[in-house]
């Protein structure tokens, strides 16, 4: 069963805009989430992770999500988009397995 | 650099041969990890290795072999790959707690694009 639901294949954004690159999950319990981000060329690299407490974390390069229980959600925001942000990213649950899985991700696209 | 070097960066082979994909990682960390990146495709994880045992085969076909001979290495032998088989196979490496809470990061390499033709 899928675990993580990313709506969109594609997200484009102009430069300076804010942007949500939304994330949905279907864990049970109190789920530990992570985004990973992956630039051309290169493996994927963490950017932050929700275990417990605020709901709202903040992660690298000005990137925080939003743990949302009731809606099931953890979008990924950021108030200023840059034309580096462009990559894919990844929402990841910890299932109970000994290692994350991740869904097909999310391609943003940030124009000049 | 993640720590994390994958050798090689690209790879082009036939169905017939034998080839190794090759990741070593320089954190100190005691899981490794083989995903499979396939376009447009979730990724997916196929072996993973703790204190260089084996513990999790993901239904992996065994045209795909890995070794493990410490907790530093890790290489995924390939032989008789079909063309399905093309996709860029990622390497990573996590230090693991112990208490399987699954919160620890993971430290990719780049990948090795592999090409069967």
């Amino acid at each position: 069963a899928q675990s993580v639901a990313q709506p969109e294949d594609q997200v484009n954004v102009a430069e300076g805009n804010p942007l949500t690159v939304k994330c949905t999950y279907s864990v049970s319990g109190n789920p530990y989430l992570f985004w990973y981000v992956q630039y051309p060329n290169r493996g994927l690299q963490f950017l932050l992770k929700y275990i417990t407490g605020d709901n709202l974390v903040k992660g690298s390069y000005g990137f925080e999500a939003e743990f949302n229980k009731s809606q099931t959600s953890f979008h990924l925001k950021k108030p200023s988009a840059l034309v580096s942000d462009s990559a894919l990213y990844f929402c990841a649950p910890f299932t109970g397995r000994r290692a994350l899985t991740f869904g097909s991700g999310t391609r943003l696209q940030v124009q000049p | 650099e993640t720590g994390v070097t994958q050798t090689p960066r690209h790879l082009v082979m036939g169905m017939t041969n034998k080839k190794s994909l090759k990741c070593e990682q320089h954190l100190g960390h005691n899981a490794m990890y083989w995903y499979k990146q396939s376009a447009k495709k979730p990724l997916e994880l196929m072996f993973v290795y703790n204190f260089k045992e084996q513990t999790e085969n993901n239904s992996v076909p065994s045209r795909f072999s890995p070794e493990c001979p410490n907790s530093s290495h890790l290489f995924l032998h390939l032989h008789t790959l079909q063309p399905e088989d093309s996709a860029l196979y990622l390497c990573a490496s996590s230090q693991e707690s112990g208490e399987g809470e699954g919160n620890e990061k993971l430290f990719f390499g780049s990948g090795t694009q592999l090409s069967v033709l």
